[in-house]
């Protein structure tokens, strides 16, 4: 059964203070990997995409690697802007997304 | 990518009644699917909405309580029905075109009381 999991669960962080946030997954044939932002009340905000093994993406602070068996979301020197839901997900055969439950980040000044 | 607009954004509802929410893209797209969000939890895939024909439905949804239309590849719409407290979610739709990305809308966030 494909899976995707995602840890910590929740993230505090001091301004300045870097850290990572894991996504790991079981899939059959992986189709791509992909991280969103998710800030409350609103809808996931496409950040990512990665598709093999060694890949990785970078945007502003935030960078995203991936191996056989998971993918991390790298957060340097983050700013109280950071603040939201990180989600990853894995798309099943010919239709739509599985996602992890996610990881809050609060980033305090 | 596309721009996806969801109308209402927000509604309070009482229970029993029905609420119809709209998702307009600015671009014609392959795929369109509708994703349900309850307080404090991911998202769960309802259904893909299929162009000219019915939509395809995930376990534990049925088409009584949530049915959708998609009368052409720019615009769907996605009804709550016999609404109770439990309904009380983000409602998102999303597409996808060629490949396997997707996008979101704003979401609808639908109070049930």
């Amino acid at each position: 059964e494909d899976q995707v999991t995602q840890s910590p669960e929740a993230l505090r962080l001091q301004e300045g203070e870097s850290s990572s946030l894991n996504c790991s997954y079981t899939v059959s044939g992986l189709r791509g990997l992909f991280w969103y932002r998710q800030d409350p009340g609103k809808g996931p905000e496409f950040l990512f995409t990665l598709y093999s093994a060694g890949e990785e993406k970078e945007k502003e602070r935030l960078k995203a690697t991936l191996t056989k068996k998971e993918s991390f979301l790298h957060i340097t020197a983050p700013k109280p802007e950071d603040s939201a839901t990180y989600l990853c997900a894995v798309p099943q055969a010919g239709t739509a997304l599985i996602f992890g439950k996610g990881t809050t980040l609060s980033v305090s000044s | 990518s596309a721009v996806i607009s969801q109308k209402p954004s927000r509604d309070i509802c009482q229970r029993g009644t029905s609420l119809t929410i709209q998702c307009q893209v600015d671009s014609q797209v392959t795929m369109m699917f509708w994703y349900r969000q309850q307080p404090g939890q991911s998202l769960t895939l309802i259904a893909t909405a299929n162009q000219g024909s019915e939509a395809t439905y995930e376990s534990g949804f049925v088409i009584d309580k949530f049915p959708i239309s998609r009368p052409n590849l720019t615009f769907s719409t996605l009804t709550v029905s016999n609404m109770s407290p439990e309904d009380s979610s983000i409602y998102l739709c999303s597409v996808r075109d060629g490949s396997y990305e997707q996008y979101f809308g704003p979401g609808t966030r639908l109070t049930v009381t």
